[in-house]
Parts: structure tokens; C-alpha cells; sequence
């Protein structure tokens, strides 16, 4: 089974509005931490939030916030107020304890912000 | 957070050659790691890079075709060997504090002809 799914390839917002990226995540593990990245086509990884598993509340950095629903193996991302330099890949990854800390990554969705 | 700074930000190799690339923290990371990034993919680890001794390789990739350094806790380098178009990606090293962080550097842009 895949450990972290991004179902979303591609998606598009109209500038201004909100949206939200998708991402369903399978461990067993009780201690884990979920991340979401940006990678512009420069090619660098951004990093934007952190959920560890252990939070009680959802995570939010500036226009990003993440909505974590721990029981349904939900991360899913909420970019508000889109930008057109939001415009880019995202990924989510999960970092797990008993797997050496490493990250594994979803597939991706690009993200199109429209004028 | 640390600073983390990757070099080269690309280059263009022959075939058979190798392509070294560094990795520089401007404070002490616990854990680092190297990762490969296709066209068109997502990112797979290749290795976590450990501070004194032998790094430790995931599924697929080996010590001869990725050999890793990494003499102390700032710095670390992955050399790409004998390369072939196949090898043609992005490379990333990342640190990880183990919370709530965890950074890439840049990335090495990587294409063999």
C-alpha cells in the first residue's frame, strides 16, 4: 500500500480564492510527523507546514494551515488567499519513527493560479 | 532553523564520468539525507548519510554507484559514478532536526550526455 497518496495530479484556483490540496497518509506507527512541501520549477523544496501526531490543534503557517483528521488519515493542505507565485508542486511526506526517520513522498499535485 | 547550501546547482557530465556533489549546514544536524528526484517524479530517498560511518542505502541504490560522506555533522557530499542518461535528475540533501522541521537545500540539477 502506498504510504502517502496524493490523489490530486493537477488542480486549479482563481487568484484570491482558497484551496485545498488533498493527502491521505497509512502507518502504524503511533509517532509521525507530516509535512508539506513546495517546489517551484527552480526545482527547490520549500518547506511550508508541519503536523506531528501528536498535535492536538491543526497547524497553521501564515495562508497555510493544515487539516489534520487523525482518524480518517487525513493531512490535507489549505492555501487561503492564493497567490499567482503559489502556482507550483506540492508535496506531502511523512516522516516515521520506526522507518529511521526518513521522508516518503506522494506523487504530487500541481497547483495553477489563475488571473 | 539551520542554513543548508548544496552546490553545484547544475551541471551537464559526460557519460562514464562522475559528478560530486557537496552539502553544507551552518550549524550541527543529527540526521541527513540524500535524495533523487526524476523527471517528472517525485522525490525517493537514496540514503541517510551518518556522521562517521558507513551510510545507510535504501532498496535499489548502492554504495559504488552512490558512494556518501559525511566527516562531520555540518557537512556531507553524494558522488553520482560512471553516469549514464538514466542518471539525469534532481538531487537534494536535507536535514532533519527530528521536530518540526525538516529542510532541502537547493538542489543539483543533473544532466549527462
Amino acid at each position: 500500500a502506498q504510504k502517502i497518496t496524493q490523489t490530486q495530479p493537477g488542480m486549479f484556483v482563481q487568484e484570491k480564492e482558497a484551496v485545498t490540496l488533498d493527502c491521505t497518509y497509512d502507518t502504524s506507527d503511533p509517532s509521525y510527523g507530516l509535512f508539506w512541501y513546495k517546489q517551484p520549477s527552480s526545482g527547490e523544496m520549500i518547506f511550508l507546514i508541519y503536523q506531528g501526531s501528536y498535535d492536538q490543534q491543526n497547524a497553521t503557517e501564515g495562508r497555510y494551515s493544515l487539516n489534520f483528521q487523525k482518524a480518517r488519515k487525513s493531512a490535507n493542505l489549505v492555501i487561503s488567499a492564493s497567490q499567482l507565485g503559489d502556482s507550483a508542486m506540492y508535496f506531502c511526506a511523512m516522516r516515521e519513527q520506526e522507518y529511521g526517520n526518513k521522508l516518503v513522498f506522494g506523487a504530487g499535485t500541481i497547483l495553477r493560479v489563475k488571473s | 532553523s539551520a542554513v543548508i547550501s548544496q552546490k553545484p546547482s547544475r551541471d551537464i557530465c559526460q557519460r562514464g564520468t562522475s559528478l560530486t556533489i557537496q552539502c553544507q549546514v551552518d550549524s550541527q544536524v543529527t540526521m541527513m539525507f540524500w535524495y533523487r528526484q526524476q523527471p517528472g517524479q517525485s522525490l525517493t530517498l537514496i540514503a541517510t548519510a551518518n556522521q562517521g560511518s558507513e551510510a545507510t542505502y535504501e532498496s535499489g541504490f548502492v554504495i559504488d554507484k552512490f558512494p556518501i560522506s559525511r566527516p562531520n555533522l555540518t557537512f556531507s557530499t553524494l558522488t553520482v559514478s560512471n553516469l549514464s542518461p538514466e542518471d539525469s535528475s534532481i538531487y537534494l540533501c536535507s536535514y532533519d532536526n527530528l521536530n518540526t522541521e525538516a529542510f532541502f537545500g537547493q538542489g543539483t540539477r543533473l544532466t549527462v550526455v
